[in-house]
């Protein structure tokens, strides 16, 4: 596709359960970021993937969460036992190299936990 | 000590004012600077890169103070569909993420 595509746009989970977030980047993007915004704040970094190098994951916020991105391209990110204060647009965003390109954004999933 | 830091706002202006936007960051190892732009609940997009030298793209001047670790962002002639939350962004250097600031609400108003 043309941008960076993120599945589902929305989704409501029940207090506990497991979700899967899913971002496809702009072909040949080897940065892929995942950051999180709530109401009315600003982003949150959680994780960058750099082509083949060890994933950054000094953002994740705790154990709960996970995230992997197989071949170099699909990132899924994943939030175990979930927890109201998980509620946010979770945003994924690629770039053709770290830091120095611009980062281009899909349009987010927003996860409500209820 | 946020490594991004903007005044949150909001700045109310009238159609037609020059309005402008200050960002610190505390890392003095950053090497890429960007202002990006958020509508209302949309993802962000790249506004400009912005220069050591300073860049202008027709109403909006972006300029960098090393020095000072400072970078700011105006806007002339402000119009309506300027209405925005405008991010600062800024990267250490190739395999760093990119770190927002929380970003500056304005309101252009008729």
């Amino acid at each position: 596709g043309a941008g960076v595509s993120q599945s589902p746009s929305n989704k409501v989970t029940e207090k506990g359960k497991d979700v899967e977030l899913r971002c496809d980047p702009i072909s040949g993007h080897t940065a892929l970021y995942w950051y999180r915004q709530s109401l009315g704040q600003g982003l949150e970094f959680l994780i960058y993937f750099q082509g083949n190098s060890a994933p950054d994951k000094s953002g994740l916020p705790s154990d709960r969460f996970s995230a992997e991105r197989t071949g170099g391209s699909v990132s899924t990110l994943t939030i175990q036992r979930t927890q109201q204060e998980d509620s946010a647009v979770y945003l994924c965003a690629s770039s053709l190299q770290t830091g120095v390109t611009e980062a281009f954004f899909g349009q987010g999933t927003r996860l409500t936990v209820v | 000590r946020k490594e991004v830091e903007q005044d949150p706002g909001p700045f109310n202006v009238p159609e037609g004012a020059t309005v402008a936007f200050n960002c610190t960051y505390s890392n003095s190892a950053s090497q890429s600077f960007f202002w990006y732009r958020q509508d209302c609940r949309k993802e962000p997009k790249l506004l400009m890169s912005v220069y050591s030298s300073g860049n202008e793209d027709g109403r909006f001047t972006a300029q960098l103070n090393r020095a000072s670790q400072y970078i700011s962002l105006l806007i002339r002639d402000s119009k309506l569909s300027d209405s925005a939350t405008y991010l600062c962004v800024v990267a250490a250097n190739s395999g760093y993420a990119l770190n927002f600031g929380k970003g500056t609400s304005l309101l252009v108003t008729p």
